[in-house]
């Protein structure tokens, strides 16, 4: 059951834009409009900000953006702030194993 | 508001049973299926099982097929999670997670989380 791939890490000055991929197969990412992005700070549980490759949860701010092309998607954060920071992890259904995450990524405003 | 409180969670010997309750409040709980993620300590997320709405379909990851059983009390609002055969390696904050809706696609959707619970499982 191998994860999602995605940076370890991703920095970007305030109000910079950053963008986190999340590379997969055609068996999760690129086979199914399935892709989630969730933030998780330290000690918290995970928040989900992205569904269905582009959709925003009622709430989140629509400085986040999701996008997917062929087997890799991506996390748009266009106007970084300190409240950012966090740790991003994807998530994708998977035909052999269901839902399967990314192997997470630190997010870091300079 | 949506409310999901994990508990049950504390130290265990490699080879011993433990069982996790999520206690639930704000929605109707028997109309979503829900879900156990867990951390390990420094860790990525990793999916462990899934249940339908009115218990009638369980899912599991392959790393605890056979050792762990989800089940609900719809009754109560409660989710549970008997861990059997523990070891090292299933050392983790478990989280539970409702899912968007009872649709296939809905039900790898994640939308609410509770704090989590520790499980350690050592000797």
């Amino acid at each position: 059951q191998s994860a999602l791939t995605q940076p370890a890490s991703v920095s970007g000055s305030p109000g910079q834009s950053i963008t986190i991929s999340c590379t997969g197969t055609s068996s999760d990412v690129g086979g199914y409009n399935s892709v989630s992005w969730y933030q998780q700070h330290p000690g918290k549980a995970p928040k989900l900000m992205i569904y269905e490759v582009s959709n925003r949860p009622s709430g989140v701010s629509n400085r986040f953006s999701g996008s997917k092309s062929g087997n890799t998607a991506s996390l748009t954060i266009s106007g970084l702030q300190a409240e950012d920071e966090a740790d991003y992890y994807c998530s994708s259904y998977r035909s052999s194993s269901l839902l399967v995450f990314g192997t997470g990524t630190k997010v870091t405003a300079l | 508001e949506v409310q999901l409180l994990e508990s049950g969670g504390g130290l265990v010997q490699p080879g011993g049973s433990l069982r996790l309750s999520c206690a639930v409040s704000g929605f109707t709980f028997s109309n979503y299926a829900m879900n156990w993620v867990r951390q390990a300590p420094g860790k990525g997320l990793e999916w462990v099982s899934n249940i339908s709405g009115d218990s009638g379909h369980t899912y599991y990851a392959d790393s605890v097929k056979g050792r762990f059983t989800i089940s609900r009390d719809n009754s109560h609002n409660t989710l549970y999670l008997q861990m059997n055969s523990l070891r090292a390696e299933d050392t983790a904050i478990y989280y539970c997670a409702t899912s968007m809706g009872d649709l296939w696609i809905q039900l790898w959707i994640l939308p609410s989380w509770g704090q989590g619970t520790l499980v350690t499982v050592s000797s």
